[in-house]
C-alpha cells in the first residue's frame, strides 16, 4: 500500500532554514510527481509546491518562491523540501502528497510533519 | 490565479439526511485537454486530507458511494446522500487546471 512519511519538522527561529523529507513505498516513486501541501495551525489548505516525476519541472505558490525548493531522490524514494529565510507564516502542517495519474491528482497523503517558526 | 470559493462555510446536518457543498471557481476549470479538474477532500478531525472525488464527478477508491460529485465550468457540488458520524469534518475543493493548485476556504460538516 502507498505511504508516505514526513520528518525534519520542528521550531526554527526566522531566517533560519529547514530541511523536509518525505519517505515513499509501496509504489514506483520514479513514475509520479509529488506535491507540497501546507496547513496552518486552525486553517485551511495551502498548495505549496509540486515537482514533476522525473524533476524536469518545478512549480511554487508565490508565498514560498525564491526560499523554499523541492527535489527528489527516486535511489531513496524521498521527495524533499529544502526551507529557507523561514517567516512566522511558515508555521503549518506539511504534507507530502503523491500527484496522482490520469488526471487523479493529490491523490495519497502523508501524516504531515509540523514546522513552527518562532524566536 | 483561480480563485474557489466554498458555500456555505458551515453545515450542520442531521444523521441520515442529505447534505449539499457549492464550490465555484473564478474561471472554468476546462482544460484544453478535455477534462474539467475539480477534486473533492475530506479532512477529519486530527486526520490529513484524503482525496474523495476528482475531474468532478470520480469517486476514488474506497470511498462509499454516498458521495457524489457534479457540475460542470464554474459551478460544482459535492453531495452526501445520507449523513453518517464518520463524515464529520472539513471538506475542500481544489482545482487542478493549472498551477498554483487552490483550494476552497473549506467546509465544516457537523451533526445536529
Amino acid at each position: 500500500q502507498v505511504q508516505l512519511v514526513e520528518s525534519g519538522g520542528g521550531v526554527v527561529q526566522p531566517g533560519r532554514s529547514l530541511r523536509l523529507s518525505c519517505a515513499a513505498s509501496g509504489f514506483t516513486f520514479s513514475s509520479y510527481g509529488m506535491h507540497w501541501v501546507r496547513q496552518a495551525p486552525g486553517k485551511g489548505l495551502e498548495w505549496v509546491a509540486v515537482i514533476w516525476n522525473d524533476g524536469s519541472q518545478k512549480y511554487y505558490a508565490d508565498s514560498v518562491k525564491g526560499r523554499f525548493t523541492v527535489s527528489k531522490d527516486s535511489s531513496k524514494n524521498t521527495l524533499y523540501l529544502e526551507m529557507n529565510s523561514l517567516r512566522a507564516e511558515d508555521t503549518a502542517v506539511y504534507y507530502c502528497v503523491r500527484w496522482g495519474e490520469s488526471g487523479v491528482t493529490l491523490d495519497y497523503w502523508g501524516q504531515g510533519t509540523l514546522v513552527t517558526v518562532s524566536s | 490565479d483561480i480563485v474557489m470559493t466554498q458555500t456555505p462555510l458551515s453545515s450542520p446536518v442531521t444523521l441520515g439526511q442529505p447534505a449539499s457543498i457549492s464550490c465555484r471557481s473564478s474561471e472554468s476549470l476546462l482544460h484544453s485537454d478535455g477534462n474539467t479538474y475539480l477534486s473533492w477532500f475530506q479532512q477529519r478531525p486530527g486526520q490529513p486530507p484524503r482525496l474523495l472525488i476528482y475531474k468532478i464527478s470520480n469517486r476514488f477508491s474506497g470511498v462509499a458511494d454516498r458521495f457524489s460529485g457534479s457540475g460542470a465550468g464554474t459551478d460544482f457540488t459535492l453531495k452526501i446522500r445520507r449523513v453518517e458520524a464518520e463524515d464529520v469534518g472539513v471538506y475542500y475543493c481544489m482545482q487542478a487546471k493549472e498551477f498554483p493548485r487552490t483550494f476552497g476556504q473549506g467546509t465544516t460538516v457537523e451533526i445536529k
